[in-house]
């Protein structure tokens, strides 16, 4: 059982580049949501879903897009990466709404 | 979500119960009380949850006031494997996805 599977663990792009952070779960959970963690501070949450095909803003939205096409991914999307998303980026899943979270590893990158 | 007051760093020898303190005052009656924890360059991982009640789990044992205006997390016999840092959660078990993470309290366990 993988859990919560994130690719890549290491990235570095350069100012204006797009990419996308691909996070999987094989626990056919329904929620899934993606933080970042900045040095020094707690996770913050960029976007959620709470099913397939449904998707919402978190605390900090602005310049990440996602979708849900299946259970299984939601990939995170950096339109035009800047130097303020530089961070680590956690995924995570869970069953339904008030059961506990499973994270994956990290993503962690850097925009240069 | 309520806000949550942890110390910044604790010490506990290995062997020994390590009990950590939260401090939620303005907590609602609807909001539980959750704790995870994140090793070092480690995703987050669930600890243990509860409402008003205390529990216990594998890991851990929640205890938490009868005004439910702090609780504290019980590490029963900490090895060294426990350094982490800690997080103590408030929210509604419905309608909110996110989980407010503050900056926790690092725990380090002394051999």
């Amino acid at each position: 059982n993988a859990g919560v599977t994130q690719t890549p663990k290491f990235q570095v792009l350069k100012t204006g580049q797009s990419m996308t952070l691909q996070c999987a779960q094989d626990m056919n959970h329904e929620y899934m949501s993606w933080y970042r963690q900045d040095p020094g501070m707690g996770l913050r949450l960029i976007h959620y879903s709470v099913g397939a095909g449904i998707t919402d803003q978190g605390e900090v939205p602005n310049g990440y897009n996602v979708s849900r096409s299946t259970t299984e991914d939601f990939p995170l999307r950096l339109l035009s990466a800047a130097p303020s998303q530089t961070s680590v980026y956690f995924c995570a899943s869970k069953r339904s709404m008030n059961t506990e979270a499973f994270f994956g590893q990290g993503t962690r990158l850097t925009v240069v | 979500d309520a806000k949550t007051t942890q110390p910044t760093s604790m010490d506990c020898a290995e062997g020994r119960a390590a009990n950590l303190p939260c401090n939620h005052s303005t907590i609602s009656g609807n909001e539980y009380v959750y704790w995870y924890r994140q090793i070092h360059s480690q995703g987050p991982q669930y600890i243990i949850h509860g409402l008003k009640n205390n529990e216990t789990n594998e890991m851990a044992s929640l205890i938490i006031t009868e005004d439910r205006k702090s609780s504290t997390l019980i590490l029963p016999h900490a090895t060294l494997r426990d350094t982490a840092v800690y997080y103590c959660i408030v929210r509604v078990s419905f309608g909110n996805e996110k989980l407010t993470f503050g900056t926790g309290t690092r725990l380090t366990i002394i051999p």
